[in-house]
């Protein structure tokens, strides 16, 4: 069966350092990967998707960036954090092709203060 | 940005009651799905259905879908105190690959 890990779980990093959150899945092989951040009491804000390897598509223009390393792992940074990139932050994987359900499978999620 | 949106923000029911939460979205998609968020947990799938369908069931659960309108309604049927959690609709974009989530209706069933 397939298995979506996140860390850490929580995290308080003060403003202007680096971040470094790291996903991964197991038990599927080419997934769609995504990464979410989720305001107190707030819907999901798409942040970046991918499609495979390298290749990384982002939806807001914001203070982090991300990559795909390997097939089954997504990590997420920022050089220099915000305050307002506190939130909670949720990777999610879903299968590629056509045809297919397309529901999502949601990691833990990571709780980031900034401070 | 994100796509759709909820309503009503928050619900609070009785125990044995039905639940209903509408959301609304802005452009073209190949299925619209339902979530469930338990307080400071991932969120969970519940049920998907395509844009050329109008209703699907699954246990509980009635959606209904309205391609003309660009809304989507999600029934619980005889609710229970563990359904207390957020509720999110999204929807799927024809390529599969983006998915946008609403903002989200927050249920309480109280016992």
């Amino acid at each position: 069966s397939q298995t979506i890990h996140q860390w850490p779980a929580t995290l308080v990093q003060p403003v202007g350092s680096p971040l470094s959150l790291e996903c991964t899945v197991e038990g599927t092989s080419n997934p769609n990967l995504y990464w979410y951040r989720q305001a107190a009491g707030r819907g999901l804000q798409l942040l970046f998707y991918s499609v495979g390897i390298g290749q990384i598509s982002s939806e807001v223009p914001q203070n982090l960036s991300a990559s795909r390393p390997q097939d089954r792992q997504f990590i997420l940074s920022s050089k220099k954090l915000l305050l307002s990139d506190s939130g909670f932050y949720l990777c999610a994987w879903s299968v590629r092709g056509q045809g297919r359900r397309y529901e999502q499978y949601f990691g833990p999620g990571t709780r980031l203060t900034v401070t | 940005s994100q796509q759709g949106e909820e309503d009503p923000q928050a619900l609070s029911i009785q125990e044995g009651e039905n639940a209903t939460m509408n959301c609304s979205y802005k452009t073209s998609i190949n299925n619209l799905q339902w979530y469930r968020q338990n307080s400071g947990r991932g969120l969970v799938h519940l049920i998907l259905i395509r844009s050329n369908e109008r209703e699907k069931h699954s246990g509980r659960l009635r959606v209904t879908l309205d391609t003309s309108k660009k809304s989507s309604s999600l029934l619980i049927t005889a609710s229970r105190a563990a359904d207390t959690a957020s509720y999110f609709c999204a929807t799927v974009t024809n390529t599969g690959n983006q998915f946008y989530f609403g903002t989200g209706t927050s249920l309480t069933v109280i016992p």
